[in-house]
């Protein structure tokens, strides 16, 4: 399987700031990486597909980079709403494995 | 617009066979495009996918649960289906259906809004 690890595992950070988010890959995924947030009770969301794009109706102040086994996930002036925790997801090959997780807090 | 609907039972007992079923509205599950996918969260812990399937029956199993795992799909229901056996408490957890987007075929963009199955004696 595909280890996914996500750093940092928690985060703290204020409205307005600008965080970044890391996920490594254990073996090569070309671009096939996602990431999502998940809020409690509620299904995850997805954010960025294949490393970069933006899925339909996520802000713009979202931004995913990387290819092979980096990734970076970009928050650019956090929002009240940002404060969630989230998850890469890699697609490259079954099993697809998700990171363990990474928890925003204000 | 796309809806998906887990159901099935909320509660186990140790060893029994979990079996949830996801109901899809709002498009058609015979599509050439998509896997159906499970995928749950135990609480407090990350997600786990545990697999697809293709409305053909075309399948792909997590091999960490491949033994225990069925996905089927009910074309005339429009809906497909979960069954995990020999459950323990560590198959607690927060079960998901999921679809791809239509311009990603292995990113999820449509959830179901999950469903708590715990495992107690």
């Amino acid at each position: 399987d595909t280890q996914m690890t996500q750093s940092p595992a928690s985060l703290s950070a204020s409205v307005g700031d600008r965080v970044t988010i890391t996920c490594r890959a254990s073996q090569i995924i070309s671009s096939n990486l996602n990431w999502y947030q998940w809020r409690p009770g509620r299904a995850p969301n997805l954010l960025i597909y294949a490393a970069s794009s933006l899925h339909i109706g996520v802000p713009s102040r979202f931004n995913g980079s990387g290819s092979g086994t980096d990734f970076t996930l970009t928050i650019s002036g956090l929002q009240p709403e940002d404060f969630a925790t989230y998850y890469c997801q890699q697609s490259y090959r079954t099993p697809y494995t998700f990171g363990q997780g990474t928890r925003l807090e204000i | 617009q796309l809806q998906l609907q887990e159901s099935g039972p909320g509660l186990l007992k140790p060893s029994e066979t979990l079996s949830l079923t996801c109901s899809v509205s709002g498009g058609s599950i015979k599509s050439t495009t998509y896997y159906w996918a499970w995928i749950r969260q135990p609480p407090g812990k990350g997600l786990e996918w545990i697999g697809m399937i293709h409305y053909t029956g075309n399948t792909h199993y997590n091999p960490s649960l491949k033994s225990r795992v069925t996905i089927s799909v009910d074309t005339s229901e429009n809906q497909f289906s979960l069954r995990l056996s020999s459950v323990a408490a560590a198959d607690t957890a927060v079960y998901y259906c999921a679809r791809p987007t239509y311009y990603d075929s292995s990113a999820y963009g449509h959830w179901g809004q999950g469903t708590l199955v715990t495992v107690s004696s």
